[in-house]
């Protein structure tokens, strides 16, 4: 069965720097898309970059990266110049392909940016 | 464009009383993803429909838990009796399609508390 760790429990960085939160994952299928999420203290799940595994190139979205290392399994989310309003809990999730193609979600990480 | 609406926002209710949840998903969105969040882990998919028809229920405990999708729109999930470790946020998720790199759109969520 698929499964996503994600060992940090929480993190504190500070205003304008960058942060790498980790994500490691178990499949042993060849096809496969991660996910990461934010969760504000609202409560909403908000979409933030999608690696699929056959892509070349590592996935950007603005000031989000994903450091993707496939034979290392590791799916790492990199934000660069980090802002107040990224104070939240992260979550990573794997989808594989086939059948009802459904998330699995680590436990999260909670991210504090310092001003 | 509007997102994933859900109500009630919050509900407090006694063990063995029952509950329901209801969902209107972004319009045109095909998949309908009902989520359990315990707190200090990430979601856990109960139910997945395509249209107004079940793809994955697996982790739905279906001796108290039921949900269904009216005419492929709104959608409401029962809890029915309520136990204390029913307790938690109830997300909706919707997307265009099934898999691949489709992102789930989430609702505020739900949060129950079974007393």
């Amino acid at each position: 069965a698929q499964k996503i760790t994600q060992t940090q429990p929480g993190m504190f960085v500070q205003e304008k720097e960058a942060v790498t939160l980790d994500c490691t994952y178990d499949t042993s299928d060849p096809s496969y898309g991660l996910f990461w999420y934010k969760q504000p203290s609202s409560g909403e799940m908000i979409f933030l970059i999608y690696q699929g595994s056959y892509d070349q190139q590592n996935a950007t979205e603005g000031r989000y990266s994903l450091n993707f290392q496939k034979a290392r399994k590791s799916a790492n989310l990199v934000i660069s110049a980090s802002q107040l309003g990224d104070s939240a809990m992260y979550f990573c999730a794997i989808r594989l392909r086939g059948g009802s193609e459904k998330l699995v979600f680590g436990k999260g990480m909670k991210l504090t940016v310092n001003p | 464009e509007a997102g994933v609406a859900q109500s009630p926002r919050y509900k407090i209710i006694e063990k063995r009383q029952s509950v329901a949840f209801w969902c209107n998903p972004i319009s045109g969105h095909a998949t309908l993803y009902w989520y359990q969040q315990i707190l200090g882990q990430g979601p856990k998919l109960l139910i997945q429909f395509q249209n107004n028809g079940v793809v994955d229920d697996s982790q739905l405990p279906k001796d108290r838990f039921s949900a269904e999708r009216l005419k492929g729109v709104d959608s409401t999930l029962k809890i029915q009796p309520a136990k204390l470790e029913d307790s938690a946020v109830y997300l909706c998720a919707s997307s265009l399609g099934l898999g691949g790199a489709y992102e789930q759109y989430f609702g505020p969520g739900t949060r129950l508390t079974v007393t």
